[in-house]
């Protein structure tokens, strides 16, 4: 058990919908990154906060967003769902500093949208 | 930006043999980290070892140990006495360390089946 939560473990929705990841960090963990895992593209960044300010962008679609709440616990949105965005979405938490900055990643988030 | 390749995405071992895993990475920043991190059927990410761009010693975790090669850009795992809960997907992963934490890269990744 990594220490870091994601909820729901699995999620069945329909194209057009729109819906909320959860996350909770490890105890003390500032900064937290959401990865989505999907076939074609493999593990793929999407954005990272750093005690409630975004730090770093990366492929993340203009139809998500993502914001981590003063309890340093992160919410992934993702709006106007297609059936490629049917994917492992992953959180991962990390200390500020740390000797190699380790990431705890959370058991995951199943999306599929039908 | 950085990339990070697994040129061999399927690999087989019999049980309590060794097997090498490959990983190429591309930066032009010396102060980076590198890791592998074994996602079995379960889908967890778990992270089996790490290795810190300025040390010259390769990492050693138990039965997982790599070879860090810094001027050739190579970063292999080797499995030794592979046991049956080896069989995972094994993901090569690069950290810029040039300021705080910064994001993970990975590889598209290696699929490891042991044979009993």
């Amino acid at each position: 058990d990594s220490g870091v939560t994601q909820t729901p473990k699995h999620l069945i929705t329909a194209t057009g919908q729109r819906v909320t990841l959860r996350c909770s960090p490890r105890s003390g963990d500032l900064s937290v990154y959401w990865y989505q895992q999907s076939l074609d593209q493999g593990l793929q960044f999407l954005i990272q906060y750093y005690n409630g300010e975004e730090r770093a962008k990366g492929n993340i679609l203009e139809r998500f967003s993502a914001q981590q709440f003063p309890d340093l616990h992160s919410e992934l949105n993702l709006s106007s769902l297609e059936l490629g965005d049917s994917a492992l979405y992953f959180c991962a938490s990390s200390v500020e500093q740390g000797w190699a900055g380790e990431q705890y990643f959370g058991p995951g988030t199943r999306l599929t949208v039908t | 930006a950085q990339t990070v390749t697994q040129s061999q995405p399927e690999m087989s071992v019999q049980e309590a043999e060794t097997v090498t895993l490959s990983c190429t990475y591309d930066t032009s920043e010396s102060d980076y980290y590198l890791f592998w991190y074994k996602q079995p059927p379960s889908r967890q990410m778990i992270l089996v070892i790490r290795q810190e761009a300025y040390k010259q010693q390769n990492a050693t975790e138990n039965r997982f140990s790599v070879n860090f090669q810094k001027a050739a850009k190579s970063f292999s795992l080797k499995i030794s006495d592979s046991q049956l809960g080896d069989a995972a997907m094994y993901f090569c992963a690069y950290r810029s360390g040039i300021s705080g934490n910064t994001p993970l890269v990975f590889g598209k990744g290696t699929r490891l089946s042991v044979i009993a």
